[in-house]
């Protein structure tokens, strides 16, 4: 059974582009949350999705949205990316009933912007 | 604040022996608490998690405290091995956030042979 799935699972991207992220959830889970995490600091809450809208949010700018399809799969978007912007992203599964247990999560995209 | 700090602290254990990680966390409402392994190249894995209804949980090798008054969790690694070598980060649960995670800084953990 795959765990969660992210990819790409690296990617450069020069200052002003936009980036996509993609996320596959653990087989039977329903919702997914996208954190970001810069080099020697805890990942941070970036959103969360069930039933393909938006429920959480966390401090992050407009430029980072997000999108989850009907098979429970989602994106994260970053427009107009930032030298800041350059951090591992984690996607984290779980299923709404369990929350706030049972999370799981990928391996990151690392993501470089030069 | 989430998650503050550009340099990690750092635990240096030989093989064998125990090992304490420590961490405070933000919110006094917060009612469930998880520690996690995170090592190079991958995302956090599950190690223990507790309720803030306990002060103690015990898992294989592992054991979480919980001390609600001065908002502080520990990780005990019994036996510590080369393998537990990674970062670890606690991260708390506020209620009804919708099992939103606050991560604190985390501690790099370097197990000697």
């Amino acid at each position: 059974d795959a765990g969660v799935t992210q990819s790409p699972t690296h990617l450069i991207k020069t200052r002003g582009q936009q980036v996509t992220l993609r996320c596959s959830p653990k087989s039977g889970h329903d919702t997914v949350s996208w954190y970001q995490q810069a080099l020697g600091q805890g990942p941070q809450f970036i959103f969360q999705y069930y039933e393909e809208e938006e429920r959480q949010r966390g401090n992050f700018p407009d430029r980072f949205s997000g999108h989850q399809f009907p098979n429970y799969s989602s994106e994260l978007n970053v427009n107009a990316l930032l030298l800041g912007d350059s951090a591992l992203y984690l996607c984290a599964s779980s299923l709404l009933s369990d929350r706030p247990y049972g999370y799981t999560f990928g391996s990151g995209t690392r993501l470089t912007v030069v | 604040g989430e998650s503050v700090g550009l340099h990690l602290p750092t635990l240096s254990v030989q093989e064998g022996d125990n090992s304490i990680i420590n961490c405070a966390y933000s919110n006094s409402a917060s009612d469930y608490f998880i520690w996690y392994k995170q090592e190079s190249g991958k995302g956090p894995q599950f190690i223990i998690d507790i309720r803030s209804n306990m002060d103690k949980r015990q898992g294989q090798r592992v054991t979480v405290l919980l001390n609600k008054t001065v908002k502080h969790l520990s990780l005990q690694i019994a036996a510590t091995q080369p393998g537990d070598s990674a970062v670890y980060f606690c991260a708390e649960s506020p209620p009804g956030q919708g099992g939103k995670l606050i991560f604190g800084q985390g501690t790099e953990l370097s197990v000697k042979p």
